[in-house]
């Protein structure tokens, strides 16, 4: 089954500690981005890959890092979390001209 | 920044009416993708539209992108408890090379009472 997989789904942390969000897919796609979701701002793209070590900053990258070692895997990397980062995070992979996502689950993540 | 508003925010509605939702912007787009989210999953893709007067049709959900490319609409028929979600519009611009760079709407979010 094609799919974008997210790990934790849940998360509740600290301010400080650093946490990674892990993101796999399997229908080898190129591109793939991170988002969060805020209520009345909707979805915002933090990161973005368009291939293996290739990676570029979205809308919203200040305070997180990715990498992109593997096709198949992006994770998103918080190295000092901080109450404003508490949101809804959704991967996301994609292939061909018209950026058609498809989308994980979800992390919710709370920093306290 | 391009700004991508949908209208309305939130609508509720009894099973068996009809609705439409809008999403408007001063930006002229390559292409316009819609997606429902339900609770606690990502969002899916119900449909791109591409060419400017497009209509498509998805058994009772009719997408329309506009003649400049500038706005959609989504026109529910009959609407159905399972029609409730957040509904997300997505406008692509091309900035050349391969791909395409998403600027999603901030969602309607639909309840469909039995």
């Amino acid at each position: 089954e094609a799919q974008v997989t997210q790990n934790p789904r849940y998360l509740i942390t600290v301010t400080g500690k650093k946490l990674t969000v892990t993101c796999s897919q399997n229908m080898n796609h190129e591109y793939m981005s991170w988002y969060r979701q805020d209520p009345g701002l909707g979805l915002r793209q933090i990161y973005y890959s368009m291939n293996v070590e290739v990676t570029d900053k979205g809308d919203v990258p200040e305070g997180y890092k990715v990498s992109r070692k593997e096709k198949r895997n992006f994770p998103l990397i918080l190295e000092s979390p901080s109450p404003n980062q508490t949101s809804l995070y959704f991967c996301a992979s994609s292939s061909g001209y018209y950026n058609e996502q498809f989308f994980g689950p979800g992390t919710r993540l709370t920093v306290l | 920044t391009q700004l991508l508003e949908q209208s309305p925010q939130f609508l509720s509605i009894q099973e068996g009416e009809n609705l439409t939702v809008y999403c408007n912007s001063s930006s002229v787009f390559s292409s316009l993708q819609w997606y429902r989210q339900e609770p606690g999953e990502g969002p899916v893709l119900l449909v791109t539209v591409v060419t400017g007067g497009e209509v498509k049709k998805l058994k009772r959900l009719t997408f329309q992108f506009g003649d400049a490319r500038k706005d959609s609409s989504l026109h529910i028929t009959a609407a159905q408890p399972g029609d409730t979600g957040l509904y997300l519009c997505a406008g692509a611009l091309h900035y050349g090379g391969a791909t395409n760079k998403l600027i999603f709407g901030t969602g309607t979010l639909l309840a469909v009472q039995p």
